[in-house]
């Protein structure tokens, strides 16, 4: 069975780094693209930006580009979202997904930014 | 940027009878090998979003027939035939042809009257 587990909920700080993580399963890990989206509160989706784990090549949407940094270790068959500096403006739900082939998202890794 | 514009953004619908959503992308949609790289997807309340079609009318295992999904070049639809209880969310459509980016509608709100 495939799965996507992500990490659980966070409640960080403004100013404070962050990473959560996404764990693949049941597939070939290093052979599909693993996307990260953003949905904030009562809001659509956003697609922030994409990793190809056999390498680490990314790309970034022009929005999240140099706000988040993207990664991955295939040894483990997992990717990361990072932030250096938190902004209650991250304030989200964050997913991961492997939008292009197998459809499948990960549950969900809600982010809250507060003082 | 591709920017794709789904219609209607509030869908009231009685159960039993049909609904349909449009979406509507800024840029033909048809990549260089052939293929539409159109998708649905679906967020039930309190849920992770789901894909429901791919390439514009694939439907994924598991999605009832009573979904479906048309359209060519700019264009496309998501049909649900009878809805029911259980279709009740918001459906997104989202492009995968115009590599790098990946681009969202802004999603369609489907309730029962």
């Amino acid at each position: 069975e495939v799965q996507l587990v992500q990490s659980g909920a966070e409640v960080k700080k403004p100013g404070e780094s962050l990473r959560i993580s996404c764990k693949g399963s049941g597939y070939s890990f290093t052979s599909y693209w693993i996307s990260w989206v953003r949905q904030m509160p009562g809001k659509g989706l956003e697609w922030m930006g994409r990793i190809d784990p056999s390498d680490s090549y990314t790309n970034y949407s022009p929005s999240f580009q140099g706000h988040v940094t993207i990664s991955a270790d295939k040894s483990i068959s997992t990717a990361y979202l990072q932030w250096s500096s938190l902004k209650a403006s991250d304030t989200a739900m964050y997913y991961c997904a492997s939008l292009e082939v197998l459809g499948y998202w990960g549950q969900g890794t809600l982010v809250t930014v507060s003082s | 940027d591709v920017v794709m514009t789904q219609s209607p953004l509030s869908l009231p619908v009685t159960l039993g009878q049909p609904a349909s959503i449009s979406c509507r992308s800024s840029q033909s949609l048809v990549y260089s090998d052939g293929n539409t790289y159109l998708n649905w997807f679906q967020q039930r309340p309190g849920q992770s979003p789901r894909r429901l079609i791919y390439k514009v009318s694939n439907r994924d295992s598991g999605v009832p027939d009573r979904f479906s999904g048309s359209g060519s070049g700019t264009d496309f639809t998501l049909k649900i035939s009878r809805v029911e209880a259980e279709d009740v969310g918001v459906y997104y459509c989202m492009q995968g042809t115009h590599w790098p980016s990946v681009t969202f509608g802004q999603g369609t709100k489907v309730e029962i009257k």
